[in-house]
């Protein structure tokens, strides 16, 4: 069974550029999440997605910070503008999607590196 | 919001010896995950515990779901080279549905 993919792997941008992240979940998995992880630190959710809609998403930055998962599947996490803070690691996670309980597991892909200079 | 502290911050260890880790919160839990870190990959999972008091082996690793409900450890035995890494407890919070908290790591360095 295919992972969750994501592209790129790597971006190097300047500040106050804008930047795209694209994530492709397991297939069948309902929830979708992306998380920051900054150098040293545990991953951190961003937002979570039930389908297309958003459950969770508190801690994103919506001033710069955007995401969508149009038709309920593939997903992609926008930064516009960049700041130097938001260089870190985009981490991009799927699960079966099941109420909060045994068995909802996230599988987690790759990650893309951002680094904003 | 919910807080893990998770120790030690980094281990660096003789090859065959074995591995004790923990995550600690004031907040109570539903779900206690260990999840292990390459670089340049994402966090894959280790071992996953659903019930306090629960024990888990998985291999030559071992995890507890504390009976508070507030902390669990993992255990490594007999270390090998591979198992190097960064090693995150993440846990379900009580109130927050499936959403994970992470703790910030233990990184394992294991001298052969």
């Amino acid at each position: 069974e295919a992972g969750v993919a994501q592209s790129p792997r790597y971006k190097i941008i300047e500040k106050r550029q804008s930047v795209a992240f694209w994530c492709n979940p397991i297939s069948g998995h309902a929830t979708l999440y992306w998380y920051q992880q900054i150098l040293g630190q545990g991953p951190k959710l961003l937002i979570q997605f039930q389908n297309n809609g958003v459950v969770d998403d508190s801690q994103l930055p919506k001033d710069r910070f955007s995401a969508e998962r149009l038709k309920g599947v593939d997903s992609t996490l926008k930064i516009q503008p960049a700041k130097l803070e938001d260089s870190a690691v985009y981490l991009c996670a799927s699960s079966l999607g099941i109420l909060a309980g045994e068995g909802d597991t996230q599988y987690f892909g790759p990650g893309t590196r951002l680094t904003v200079l | 919001g919910q807080q893990l502290n998770q120790s030690p911050q980094s281990m660096f260890i003789q090859e065959g010896e074995d591995v004790s880790m923990n995550c600690t919160s004031s907040s109570i839990f539903n779900t206690w995950l260990w999840y292990k870190q390459d670089p340049g990959e994402g966090p894959v999972l280790l071992i996953a515990l659903y019930k306090a008091g629960e024990l888990t082996s998985n291999g030559r690793l071992t995890a507890q779901f504390g009976i508070t409900r507030k902390d669990s450890f993992l255990n490594i035995s007999a270390s090998i080279p591979s198992d190097v890494g960064i090693y995150f407890c993440a846990g379900q919070p009580m109130e927050y549905g499936n959403k994970l908290v992470f703790g910030a790591g233990t990184i394992l360095r294991v001298k052969s």
